[in-house]
């Protein structure tokens, strides 16, 4: 079964500029996730879809952070305008449906730094 | 009081050691639970889910208090390899809305 494509692996940035990552789940995986990592903290949750729905963007920056999955499959992050404390690795992740019990995959992350 | 709470560490154990790590959670309501391993700029990797019985995989048990609140880990015999941050996480009931621990960096010495 192939994983979590995310990409792309690394992006340098300067403040302001605009940034987007791109992920596409395992197949068949009808909920994804979208996790921030700044270094030495565990991940957090950006947003959650199920299908092409929002579930949770309660903690997602809506003032510069958007994200999407119109077709229910994959997805794009964007950050307009970026800010310093934006630098952290962000990572895709997607479970099967209604997966109370099924557990997270993940993406390879993309590093995002803005200098 | 935080979602989950872990502590940060780091444990610095001596190989063959065991350790064992708590985490626990604020919300009663909270379904199923895991520990994720995740080594140094990787991604997270599931370890082990953690039932309400217990369970136990090899040299690793995890084991569930729903009581208390509190879920733990722990790792016999311990190994080089074992060295990485040991992640808790928390399903939330409902909605799938799945809930990190900071982590628990873990140091084996040889």
């Amino acid at each position: 079964e192939a994983g979590v494509a995310q990409s792309p692996r690394y992006k340098i940035i300067e403040k302001r500029q605009s940034v987007a990552f791109w992920c596409n789940p395992i197949s068949g995986h009808a909920t994804l996730y979208w996790y921030q990592q700044i270094l030495g903290q565990g991940p957090k949750l950006l947003i959650q879809f199920q299908n092409n729905g929002v579930v949770d963007d309660s903690q997602l920056p809506k003032d510069r952070f958007s994200a999407e999955r119109l077709k229910g499959v994959d997805s794009t992050l964007k950050i307009q305008p970026a800010k310093l404390e934006d630098s952290a690795v962000y990572l895709c992740a997607s479970t099967k449906t209604g997966g109370y019990n099924s557990p997270l995959h993940f993406g390879n992350g993309t590093r995002l730094t803005v200098t | 009081r935080k979602e989950v709470e872990q502590d940060p560490g780091p444990f610095n154990v001596p190989e063959g050691a065991t350790v064992a790590f708590n985490c626990t959670y604020s919300n009663s309501a909270s379904q199923s639970f895991f520990w994720y391993r995740q080594d140094c700029r990787k991604e997270p990797k599931l370890l082990m889910s953690v039932y309400s019985s217990g369970n136990e995989d090899g040299r690793f048990t995890a084991q569930l208090n729903r009581a208390s609140q509190y879920i733990s880990l722990l790792i016999r015999d311990s190994k080089l390899s074992d060295s990485a941050t040991y992640l808790c996480v928390v399903n939330l009931q409902g909605d799938d809305k799945i809930i990190f621990g900071k982590g628990t960096r873990l140091h084996i010495l040889p």
